[in-house]
């Protein structure tokens, strides 16, 4: 079915370590992705976003990467900091068909990083 | 830096009750969202809104729901009789015509039927 999934729901790393957040998707129609972060009490906040034309994007402190092929995407986050504790969700959005475009997204997966 | 705001922050109300949630989205956005995420759980979404129209809606948004844009710069999700199930956290997102897809969100309105 459409879905969007992640693999691990928690995820605990030490500061200063790079931290690697999953998701996979099972619609391959699917032509635009995006990673949200959501602190306590907050609204879903823009990280970064990647189409299906490409398999990587980069950011500050962050990359997306993209595989068609397994219908994987990735969050990296270098050197990651206290601010970074938080849930992250991945969504993705399937614009096609005249359809405006709704987000889709995945379940999130809470990063805690250790000082 | 532009970004979506929403009113009230939080809301309590009686079963049956109707309740309006407010969004002023992006000044310059176009495309206007709704979604709700019950304690939990995924974020949802509910419905999408150009034009001074509905776009797309999901099951969700039954006639329970609508959505009004009464002036240039305020977009509303009224609940005309609030069920218990309604409780959740509701967002609100906008997205200019040159990236629809990228939404912005709003910091949601947390709603709370007794």
């Amino acid at each position: 079915g459409e879905s969007v999934g992640l693999h691990l729901p928690t995820l605990s790393v030490q500061e200063g370590d790079n931290s690697i957040i999953n998701c996979a998707y099972s619609n391959s129609a699917s032509d635009y992705f995006i990673w949200y972060k959501q602190e306590s009490g907050k609204g879903p906040q823009f990280i970064i976003d990647i189409r299906s034309n490409m398999d990587k994007r980069q950011g500050q402190r962050v990359t997306v990467l993209l595989n068609k092929t397994v219908k994987h995407l990735s969050l990296q986050i270098a050197a990651t900091q206290p601010g970074d504790s938080a849930v992250y969700f991945c969504a993705e959005n399937m614009n096609y068909g005249g359809s405006q475009g709704n987000l889709i997204f995945g379940k999130g997966t809470k990063l805690s990083v250790k000082p | 830096e532009p970004e979506v705001t929403q009113t009230p922050s939080h809301q309590v109300t009686q079963m049956g009750q109707e309740v309006i949630l407010r969004c002023v989205p992006i000044s310059n956005h176009l495309y206007f969202y709704w979604y709700r995420q019950i304690l939990g759980q995924k974020v949802e979404f509910l419905v999408s809104f150009y034009n001074n129209e509905i776009s797309e809606k999901s099951e969700i948004f039954d006639d329970q729901f609508s959505v009004e844009r009464p002036d240039g710069s305020n977009f509303t999700l009224k609940i005309r009789s609030t069920k218990l199930e309604d409780s959740a956290m509701y967002f609100c997102a906008s997205s200019d015509w040159t990236s629809q897809e990228t939404q912005y969100f709003g910091p949601g309105t947390r709603l709370l039927v007794l």
